[in-house]
């Protein structure tokens, strides 16, 4: 069964940079036809998917966030990181990273992690 | 940007009734559409895939159907345990983009 888990700072000062971690287990995250994915969500409000990887290094973003994400994967450690710079309170949401899967043309995210909440404040 | 709008933002309904939620994309999207449901305080769990295609473990009363740019969600009989909010999900194109959600109370 495999399992995601985010990890990373619950607090970030505005203008830093956010930086979280997802481990995957029960799976190579180098087998298959797989992206790995974040999406977040501000408290009460819906889901905005921020970008993917594939194990080979190509990277999908967000237009809207392009400019300040990074996600990076390191196949050795199982794990996949998100970056975003120059925060501010409107990114304080409730980070996910979840498995993209890919079968021929069909993409749905199978499995997440349980969240984590990142709030933006000095 | 693919567009998605659910109807209704909200909705009440009594155990036992039949639940439909709609999903319009503002552009066509075939068939690529996923409906989600999110439970309080967990994440959003993949129920139909490919618009009508009930995952793996979920129950047959959840289905889904439509193409193009009209999709429905539908619970035949509402149970307590299907309290949670409802997404679809468009990946036709990047980015992928959610609908705003459709809250389902019990009445």
């Amino acid at each position: 069964q495999v399992q995601l888990q985010e990890s990373g700072p619950g607090l970030v000062k505005p203008s830093q940079t956010l930086s979280l971690t997802c481990t995957v287990s029960g799976g190579s995250i180098s087998s298959g036809s797989y992206y790995w994915s974040w999406i977040r969500q501000p408290a009460g409000k819906g889901l905005e998917w921020i970008g993917r990887i594939y194990t080979s290094g190509s990277t999908n973003y967000n237009p809207s966030l392009k400019s300040r994400v990074t996600i990076s994967v390191d196949t050795s450690k199982n794990q996949f990181s998100l970056k975003l710079s120059s925060v501010t309170a409107a990114d304080t949401a409730v980070y996910y990273c979840a498995r993209d899967t890919v079968i021929h043309r069909l993409y749905y995210f199978d499995y997440w992690g349980q969240g984590t909440l990142v709030t933006v404040s000095s | 940007d693919i567009q998605m709008t659910q109807s209704p933002s909200s909705l009440s309904a009594s155990v036992g009734d039949r639940v439909t939620i709609t999903c319009q994309a503002s552009q066509d999207i075939s068939n690529y559409l996923n409906w989600y449901q999110q439970k309080p305080g967990k994440a959003p769990k993949l129920l139909i895939y490919d618009a009508s295609n009930l995952e793996t473990g979920v129950p047959s009363r959840f289905s889904g159907s439509g193409s193009g740019t009209d999709f429905t969600f539908t619970i035949s009989s509402l149970q307590p345990e299907d309290i949670a909010t409802y997404y679809c999900q468009q990946y036709d194109n990047l980015p992928y983009s959610f609908g705003q959600g459709t809250k389902l109370e019990i009445k």
